[in-house]
C-alpha cells in the first residue's frame, strides 16, 4: 500500500540551529504534500500546503520565513525550521495522497520528535 | 465555520468489549469522512473513509457509519484488543483544493 516515509524521526538540537525534516511517498507521485504540527494530546494543526514545482501555502499565523518548505519532486518535500528555539519542540507530521482523486486516502508520515534544548 | 466534534474526549474499557465513538461535523460542503488510529509518537493510519452515499464501511473489528443528514459518523470498534489503545482522529475533506478539517481525537485506553 501506499506508504509515506518521515525521517528523522527524532532530532535533538541547540536552540539556534537550523533541522531539515523530510517527506517522502514512497510508492505514488504527489504534487500535493502537507506539513502539520502536532502539540501533546492535541490534533494535528495543519501548517502548510506544500505544492511540487511551486511555492508553499501557509495557514495563517504560520510564519514562512521560519519553516521554510522546499518540494523540488513528485515524491519529496521538506521542511526546515530555521534558526529553531525550545517553542519551536513540538511533533511535526507530512501527508500525502495519490494525486488521483479527493476521496483517496491521506497516507500520513510517522512524525518527526524535535526537541530544541 | 467548519468544525468536526469528537465525543467522548477519552474513554477507557476492559479488553474484550465493545465500543463507540462518535464524530459530529458541520463541514459544508462534504467531499467524504475519514477515520484514523494514531499509536503514541506515530502518524495516524487510515482505518476507513466513507463518502456521502455510504452509510457504513467495515476495515476487520472497526465499523464505521456516516449519517450525511444529520453530519454525524460513528466508529464501532468489535471484541476490543489491548493494540486498539490509541487516540481516533475523525477527518473531514470538504470541496477539492480546501484542506481536511480534525477533530481533537478520542483517546481509548483499552486495559486487561
Amino acid at each position: 500500500g501506499a506508504v509515506v516515509s518521515q525521517h528523522p524521526s527524532r532530532v535533538i538540537c541547540k536552540s539556534g540551529t537550523s533541522v531539515k525534516i523530510e517527506c517522502r511517498s514512497l510508492d505514488f507521485q504527489a504534487t500535493t504534500m502537507f506539513w502539520y504540527r502536532q502539540f501533546p494530546k492535541k490534533s494535528l494543526m495543519l501548517m502548510a500546503t506544500s505544492n511540487e514545482g511551486s511555492k508553499a501555502t501557509y495557514e495563517q499565523g504560520v510564519e514562512k520565513d521560519k519553516f521554510l518548505i522546499n518540494h523540488a519532486s513528485l515524491t519529496l518535500s521538506t521542511l526546515t525550521v530555521t534558526s529553531a528555539h525550545p517553542e519551536d519542540s513540538s511533533f511535526y507530521i507530512c501527508s500525502a495522497g495519490p494525486a488521483t482523486g479527493i476521496n483517496q486516502p491521506q497516507h500520513f508520515g510517522d512524525g518527526t520528535r524535535l526537541s530544541i534544548l | 465555520k467548519n468544525q468536526v466534534e469528537q465525543s467522548p474526549q477519552s474513554l477507557i474499557i476492559l479488553e474484550g468489549k465493545n465500543c463507540t465513538l462518535q464524530c459530529n461535523y458541520t463541514v459544508s460542503p462534504f467531499s467524504n469522512l475519514r477515520w484514523y488510529k494514531q499509536d503514541t509518537g506515530r502518524g495516524p493510519v487510515s482505518l476507513t473513509i466513507m463518502t456521502f452515499s455510504e452509510n457504513t464501511k467495515s476495515n476487520g473489528r472497526y465499523t464505521a457509519t456516516l449519517d450525511a443528514d444529520t453530519k454525524q459518523s460513528s466508529l464501532h470498534i468489535t471484541a476490543s484488543q489491548l493494540s486498539d489503545s490509541a487516540s481516533y482522529i475523525c477527518v473531514v475533506s470538504g470541496e477539492a483544493g480546501t484542506a481536511l478539517i480534525f477533530g481533537k481525537g478520542t483517546t481509548l485506553s483499552v486495559s486487561s
